[in-house]
């Protein structure tokens, strides 16, 4: 156990429809990441949060969005849901603090969201 | 960009040792990781590399060579537990880009 909690488990869905995911860091880190892994993909890296301000972006659609508040939980709405958004999303967290190597920048994975648009 | 190699699939015997290789050319470097994800499951950290050399954890060993772009994570004594998929990911500029994975099966 990591110590990342990620609600739901499994989501179903239709197309057209807008999802959250929500995922609460380990205890301490401050920092959030979001990743989604299909069948035909790797870990593709989303978008970043450091103490409620994004701070890194990656390959994420105009359809997605995220936020982390103040007691930092995050959440990843996705909307205009399309088949291809089928997917594993895990969010991954870490201490994030002033770089200094292994112990601020390890990720630590929770369970991930199983994402099935029909 | 980020581009980072490792081999697709690889089969061992139980007790044996095998590596994996992973070369990378990106943009920036910070640091090297390698993950162990079953399948369906979340990846779990299994080493981090940020100077050349060795570093070494119970039956898990990890490599990196800076100038070359290369690293190996080394797993010895191979159980069946170990038959899963590993990453390796470069953290640069806050992001981690990972690999697409190499598929370990251990035999009996």
């Amino acid at each position: 156990d990591s110590g990342v909690t990620q609600t739901p488990k499994h989501l179903i869905t239709a197309t057209g429809q807008r999802v959250t995911l929500r995922c609460s860091p380990r205890s301490g880190d401050l920092s959030v990441y979001w990743y989604q892994q299909s069948l035909d993909q790797g870990l593709q890296f989303l978008i970043q949060y450091y103490n409620g301000e994004e701070r890194a972006k990656g390959n994420i659609l105009e359809r997605f969005s995220a936020q982390q508040f103040p007691d930092l939980h995050s959440e990843l709405n996705l909307s205009s849901l399309e088949l291809g958004d089928s997917a594993l999303y895990f969010c991954a967290s870490s201490d994030g603090r002033a770089s200094g190597g292994h112990s601020q920048e390890t990720q630590y994975f929770g369970p991930g969201t199983r994402l099935l648009v029909l | 960009g980020q581009n980072i190699d490792q081999p697709t699939e690889m089969t061992a015997t139980e007790g044996a040792i095998v590596q994996i290789n992973c070369t990378y050319q990106t943009s920036g470097f910070n640091g090297l990781f390698w993950y162990q994800q079953h399948a369906g499951e979340a990846p779990t950290f299994l080493s981090y590399n940020v100077l050349d050399g060795l570093e070494e954890k119970g039956r898990f060993s990890s490599f990196l060579s800076r100038s070359k772009g290369y690293s190996y994570l080394l797993l010895k004594e191979l159980q069946m537990k170990d038959s899963a998929s590993y990453l390796c990911a470069v953290f640069n500029d806050y992001k981690l880009s990972f690999g697409a994975g190499t598929t370990v099966t251990v035999r009996a």
